[in-house]
Formats: C-alpha cells, structure tokens, sequence
C-alpha cells in the first residue's frame, strides 16, 4: 500500500530535551516535505526536500533540523525543543515538488512542556 | 512578502446548498494553486490549477483560477455532510520551486 509513515504519532516531551520524527515514504517520491499546523494558522511549511541531500527552509524553519540522506526518509529534529513547537506536524511525499498531488502522514501530534 | 488569504474562515450550510469557497493570493512568479480537503486528519489532494479560466471538475466539486485578479474558487454543489471539513489552498511559484504557502483554511460545517 503506498503510505506515507510518521513516528512516533503521539510524543510528550521536555524543554530541551532533543528529539526526533521520522517521516518514510514508500512511493519513490523525489520530494518530501514538513508542516506545522496550529490553530487558525492552516499549514505552515518547515523545510522540504526536492531530492537526496538537497533541502530548503520553508516558512518557519527556526528550531528544525532535516536531513535526505535517503530518499525514502526526512526526518525532522527538534535539537532543543521549547513550548512554541507544541503544535501537529504533518510529513508529506509528491512526484515532483509542490504543484503535485502530496500524499501526507498520518500526523504527529507533538507537546513540549 | 507573498501572501495566500481564504475566505471566508468558516461557515455553516444545510444539506443540499452550494458552497463558494475562495483563494486570493498575492505572490511573485505564480507557478500553480493546488486545493486540499481536511477533514480530522491530514489533507487530501483535490485539484492542482495553473491555466486561468480552465475548470477542473470531481464529482460534485470544481474549482476555477483566474491569474488576472489573483484567485481561485473552490465551488462544491449539492453539499452532503460528509463535505464538512476544512478547505485549504496553496500556492508556488517559480522562484521557490518546492515551497508551498498555505491559507489559513476555510471551515464548512455542513448540518442534516
């Protein structure tokens, strides 16, 4: 089944305390993405992946870290993370860049205390 | 600064209304609009739209682009509640192949 895979789904954690969310997709997909969503702000993007080993920043790229160094794996870390990344962060897979249809993962619903 | 604004941020229709959902946006270089329905949770693909005046048409839902005054509507006629859920749209451009930027969103709530 093609799917895009998150986890862990659901993470509590501490100021600080560093962490990381993967994200893999089966597809074969060159590029692969990272939001945030929060309430009344729709989806923001963090940093996205055209294909191995290249990334950009996206719009709120500040405290995340991504690496490709596969291209069926993005995963995104938080070095330090602080209350202001509580939030529900979604992974997502296209062809080919953003003007295709991206598939997205399941969500990874993320508390920093 | 680019800019995508949904309007409007929700509403709340009966079975059997029609639904006009719109997208202005402000960026440079346009590359394309796409659409995304979510409902609790994650998005699903509706239509991705580059050519003005082209309607593109699933089912009860289609959507139009017109690149001279900058929006898209996403229309959805004969509503069911199964349509409720939030509607996003997002824009490239060529400049920042890659990077989308997302409206707020547009809540519909449809009631039996």
């Amino acid at each position: 089944e093609a799917q895009v895979t998150q986890n862990p789904r659901y993470l509590i954690t501490v100021t600080g305390k560093k962490l990381t969310v993967t994200c893999s997709q089966n597809m074969n997909h060159e590029y692969m993405s990272w939001y945030r969503q929060d309430p009344g702000l729709g989806l923001r993007q963090i940093y996205y992946s055209m294909n191995v080993e290249v990334t950009d920043k996206g719009d709120v790229p500040e405290g995340y870290k991504v690496s490709r160094k596969e291209k069926r794996n993005f995963p995104l870390i938080l070095e330090s993370p602080s209350p202001n990344q509580t939030s529900l962060y979604f992974c997502a897979s296209s062809f080919s860049g953003g003007s295709y249809e991206q598939y997205f993962g399941p969500g990874t619903r993320l508390t920093v205390t | 600064e680019d800019k995508v604004v949904q309007s409007p941020l929700s509403l709340v229709v009966h079975e059997g209304d029609t639904v006009t959902l719109n997208c202005s946006y402000e960026v440079t270089n346009f590359r394309s609009l796409l659409w995304y329905k979510q409902e609790k949770k994650a998005p699903t693909f509706l239509f991705m739209l580059t050519s003005s005046g082209i309607e593109k048409k699933s089912g009860r839902l289609s959507s139009i682009l017109d690149k001279k005054e900058l929006f898209s509507i996403l229309n959805i006629t004969a509503t069911q509640t199964g349509d409720s859920a939030v509607y996003l749209c997002a824009v490239e451009t060529y400049d920042s192949w890659g990077k989308l930027q997302f409206g707020a969103g547009t809540q519909v709530v449809v009631t039996p």
